[in-house]
């Protein structure tokens, strides 16, 4: 079956600090993958999507993930972080073809320090 | 700006209470969701209507009653729910035909309705 693992829980890092958010995907064929931000109070927006094609996804607010196949990961990465980057990240998976349904990891939340 | 609108934004409701929830899409996309998320949680699935039928029924309890009137329209009906049915719900739609890597579908979220039952 489909899944998705995002291991790190909670991570810190001080403004203007690169980022990256682990993300690892369990999926018999090609997976459609993506990155949803949710901050405080409010509903998911799409950060990216990768389902071909060039695996360095680039995405909104600065973002990029890179698809890996041999290692299962689509990781999400920011150069520089700034404070309004603070939310809970979910990486997600497409289910199959034939189904309207998404699977989501457990979510990271970031916490930026100034 | 969200597409997709949701609305009550807030609601409280006793467990005797009969309300609704509902959610609006104009982006002419033929699956839509509802979606609960408990606090420092992912986003549950609860139900899929997809070209108005309902497809998916996450074999969620019968207290939650979802309606798609029209292809614009979801409603979740709700009644005698219980404290612990007190969450963020939340809808989405998606242009339909599946969620798979060939489709280039991408599921769009509203901000949700946070819902406490008292």
């Amino acid at each position: 079956a489909q899944s998705v693992t995002q291991p790190d829980i909670h991570i810190t890092v001080s403004e203007g600090a690169s980022l990256e958010l682990r993300c690892n995907y369990s999926y018999g064929a090609t997976p459609y993958l993506f990155w949803y931000v949710q901050s405080p109070g409010q509903g998911l927006q799409l950060l990216l999507k990768y389902f071909s094609g060039d695996t360095l996804v680039q995405g909104i607010k600065g973002f990029e993930a890179e698809f890996k196949r041999s290692q299962s990961s689509f990781n999400l990465r920011k150069p520089s972080v700034h404070w309004s980057d603070a939310a809970e990240y979910f990486c997600a998976v497409g289910a199959s073809y034939n189904t309207d349904k998404l699977i989501f990891g457990t979510g990271t939340r970031l916490q930026v320090f100034p | 700006d969200t597409e997709v609108t949701q609305t009550p934004k807030h609601l409280v409701m006793g467990m005797t209470n009969k309300k609704s929830l509902k959610c609006e899409q104009h982006m002419g996309h033929r699956a839509m969701y509802w979606y609960k998320q408990k606090a420092k949680k992912p986003p549950e699935l609860m139900f899929v209507y997809s070209y108005e039928k309902l497809s998916i029924n996450e074999s969620v309890p019968s207290r939650f009653s979802p309606e798609c009137p029209n292809s614009s329209l979801l409603n979740l009906h709700l009644h005698a729910l219980q404290p612990e049915d007190s969450a963020l719900y939340l809808c989405a739609s998606s242009p339909g035909g599946g969620m798979g890597a060939l489709s280039g579908n991408t599921i769009h979220f509203g901000e949700g309705s946070w819902l406490t039952v008292v």
